[in-house]
């Protein structure tokens, strides 16, 4: 089975360091999202890419967090410096090329990076 | 603007008896709704989608939803509970508008199964 590979699966930090988090997508998925899920708000949505280009991050505070697609294989979410709020855990999802949302629409998620910052 | 509601935040039931996970939506358009399942320490998986289709919705694993306009409801069932079903449930809808990506989650209903 094809799978959207995270990394780290846990990171334990202190406030104010830097925290890079990766995801590799699925070969030939042209989509990538980040999101953030805690227990107080649930799954929100960082950002999202498609051909590698950003279209949307107005979810990611845009003061500390950056998110980047240096490659068609590698996404990555930043976070510097780093806060306790901060804490979560953040999962990248990949989806296939389609048109609308008729199509796929099925975003096939990581197994989510485990952030706490102390 | 559109949300949607999972009603119960616990749900516990004995293995082989019926499974309902409730959810309301909100919407002023047409909706597209799903259910994910999250697996302790996994990612989340598609169990079934809607999308304006037949208004009862078959996914994986023998689980199904039906979509009922006049209720604004999307509740999740299986006739019959396996102890592989335990998890966390949550019912979906994507933001209007929005990119393929911009889904609205419900805070999610976990879901125990007692042998």
């Amino acid at each position: 089975d094809a799978r959207v590979t995270q990394t780290p699966r846990h990171k334990v930090t202190e406030m104010g360091q830097e925290v890079t988090m990766r995801c590799q997508p699925i070969l030939g998925h042209n989509t990538v999202f980040w999101y953030r899920q805690t227990m107080m708000q649930g799954l929100e949505l960082l950002a999202y890419f498609r051909n590698r280009a950003p279209l949307d991050d107005s979810g990611m505070p845009k003061d500390r967090f950056s998110a980047e697609m240096p490659d068609a294989t590698l996404a990555t979410l930043k976070i510097q410096p780093s806060e306790p709020r901060d804490s979560a855990v953040y999962f990248c999802a990949s989806g296939k090329p389609g048109t609308g949302f008729s199509g796929a629409n099925v975003l096939t998620f990581g197994a989510g990076s485990r952030l706490t910052v102390l | 603007a559109q949300s949607v509601t999972q009603l119960d935040s616990h749900v516990s039931v004995s293995e082989g008896t019926p499974v309902l996970l409730r959810c309301n939506y909100s919407s002023s358009y047409s909706p597209s709704l799903f259910w994910y399942v999250q697996h302790p320490n996994k990612g989340l998986q598609l169990l079934l989608k809607y999308t304006s289709a037949a208004t009862l919705v078959k996914g994986i694993n023998g689980f199904e939803a039906e979509f009922k306009k006049s209720e604004t409801s999307f509740h999740l069932t299986k006739p019959s509970a396996h102890m592989s079903d335990a998890a966390e449930y949550f019912c979906v809808v994507r933001r209007y508008g929005g990119s393929q990506g911009n889904l609205i989650f419900g805070k999610g209903t976990k879901l125990s199964v007692k042998p």
